[in-house]
């Protein structure tokens, strides 16, 4: 069955630094791919999507790419801000029309 | 805007006695989900409507019911809550044409006392 393997958390990072979470997944066919985050307290938002093999999703300095030769779809941010501590899930949407969700990973931003 | 709305946000019942979450969407999306999420875990899926066509999980305990009488709303009825069914739940929907991107709901925090 389709799977997402996350990177294990959590992460800390200080303001400004780079960031990247990693996310590789297994599926039969050609999956949507998703990265929703959720802030303490409160349900998940779509952060970015790809649809496609090459896309690149992009969305408040996130960005992820859909690379199908390598299965993955890692998120990446130059600079990351104290507004940016949460916690992020990669995802995935195939032929079942639902999601499977990675285990999720907690970053915080440091001032 | 077009969204998704829980209510209530925080609901807190008592040990077996019954409770009903509820949610409402104004995107007009044919498919509803409701998952259960507990603490720094991943949302685990309950059950989902296609329209009025219900899917049931096959872990999904029988204590959880669910209702849809209409597009707009859906129901979460918990016959019988334990101490280990308090969690966050979500609501999500999904449009037929959004390429399976899910809409959520802020949630409702459930705590069994």
């Amino acid at each position: 069955g389709d799977s997402v393997t996350q990177m294990e958390g959590p992460v800390t990072l200080s303001e400004e630094a780079f960031l990247t979470i990693n996310c590789t997944y297994t599926a039969t066919g050609y999956p949507s791919l998703f990265w929703y985050v959720q802030y303490p307290g409160e349900g998940l938002q779509l952060l970015l999507k790809a649809t496609k093999a090459d896309d690149k999703g992009s969305n408040k300095g996130f960005e992820a790419t859909y690379r199908k030769e390598t299965t993955s779809f890692h998120l990446e941010k130059g600079s990351v801000q104290v507004s940016d501590s949460a916690v992020y899930f990669c995802a995935l949407s195939g032929s079942a029309r639902q999601l499977t969700f990675g285990s999720g990973t907690q970053l915080t931003v440091l001032p | 805007d077009a969204m998704v709305i829980q209510n209530p946000r925080y609901q807190v019942t008592q040990f077996g006695k019954p409770v009903t979450l509820s949610c409402s969407q104004t995107l007009n999306h044919n498919v509803m989900y409701w998952y259960q999420q507990k603490s720094s875990q991943a949302p685990k899926l309950l059950f989902h409507y296609y329209d009025k066509d219900f899917n049931n999980e096959a872990d999904t305990p029988d204590n959880f019911q669910s209702r849809r009488p209409n597009t707009s709303f859906c129901f979460l009825d918990i016959r019988s809550p334990g101490l280990g069914d308090a969690a966050m739940y979500l609501c999500a929907t999904e449009g037929l044409s959004s390429y399976n991107e899910q809409f959520f709901g802020p949630g409702t925090r459930l705590t069994v006392l």
